[in-house]
């Protein structure tokens, strides 16, 4: 049963820093992963899609890194801004139709 | 950009009433899903659907749970006896192609608090 672990679970760090996050699944038979975004009380936007094929994706300022052989991905944000401040979710397939979310590392920037 | 709708965004309801939580997902995709998340913990995948008809479901989607797509552009979710431990965001989801492949897009959830 695929497992997804987030380290940190809550990060807060002053503006303009650079920062990571991570990710790491038990299972690393995955087609992908993606990385999502929470804001509070809100639905959830996908930030960045990984192939399985594919080692890194880069979105602006975000780059997400994905080690298949380790179990492990992680999300990088260049010069953080305030309003980066959400909730980060990775998420891999855990069978056909369905993906099995962590539990998030919620990311304060301040000002 | 075309975007995955849901209403209500907050839904109040006694425990035993029947609840209906509905999506519009995005027109071309063809796969639709519902997840929710109880407040503090994460998001859990109930259902997939796919061709009118149900492809994978979680434990968690027992027979209080149905799904339907009544129309070309509905998706819709029913509880038919609401419990306490209902009380979650759940939220739609749809994709173009099977979801181990393709990016699956959110919409901003329905709110149900069940007292």
């Amino acid at each position: 049963k695929q497992e997804v672990t987030q380290i940190p679970a809550a990060l807060s760090v002053p503006e303009g820093e650079n920062l990571v996050l991570n990710c790491s699944f038990t299972d690393s038979a995955i087609y992908n992963l993606q990385w999502f975004r929470q804001d509070p009380g809100k639905g959830l936007t996908s930030l960045l899609l990984i192939q399985s094929s594919q080692r890194e994706q880069t979105s602006g300022r975000l780059n997400a890194s994905l080690d298949k052989s380790s179990g492990r991905s992680t999300l990088y944000i260049a010069a953080s801004q305030p309003g980066d401040s959400a909730t980060y979710l990775c998420a891999v397939p855990g069978g056909a139709q369905k993906l099995v979310f962590g539990q998030g590392t919620r990311l304060t920037i301040n000002p | 950009e075309p975007e995955v709708t849901q209403t209500p965004s907050h839904q109040v309801t006694q425990m035993g009433q029947e609840v209906i939580l509905r999506c519009v997902p995005i027109s071309n995709h063809l796969y639709f899903y519902w997840y929710r998340q109880i407040l503090g913990q994460k998001v859990e995948f109930l259902v997939s659907f796919y061709n009118n008809e149900i492809s994978e479901k979680s434990e968690i989607f027992d027979d209080q749970f149905s799904v339907e797509r009544p129309d070309g552009s509905n998706f819709t979710l029913k509880i038919r006896s609401t419990k306490l431990e209902d009380s979650a965001m759940y939220f739609c989801a749809s994709s173009l192609d099977r979801g181990d492949g393709e990016k699956l897009f959110f919409g901003s959830g329905t709110q149900l608090s069940v007292l």
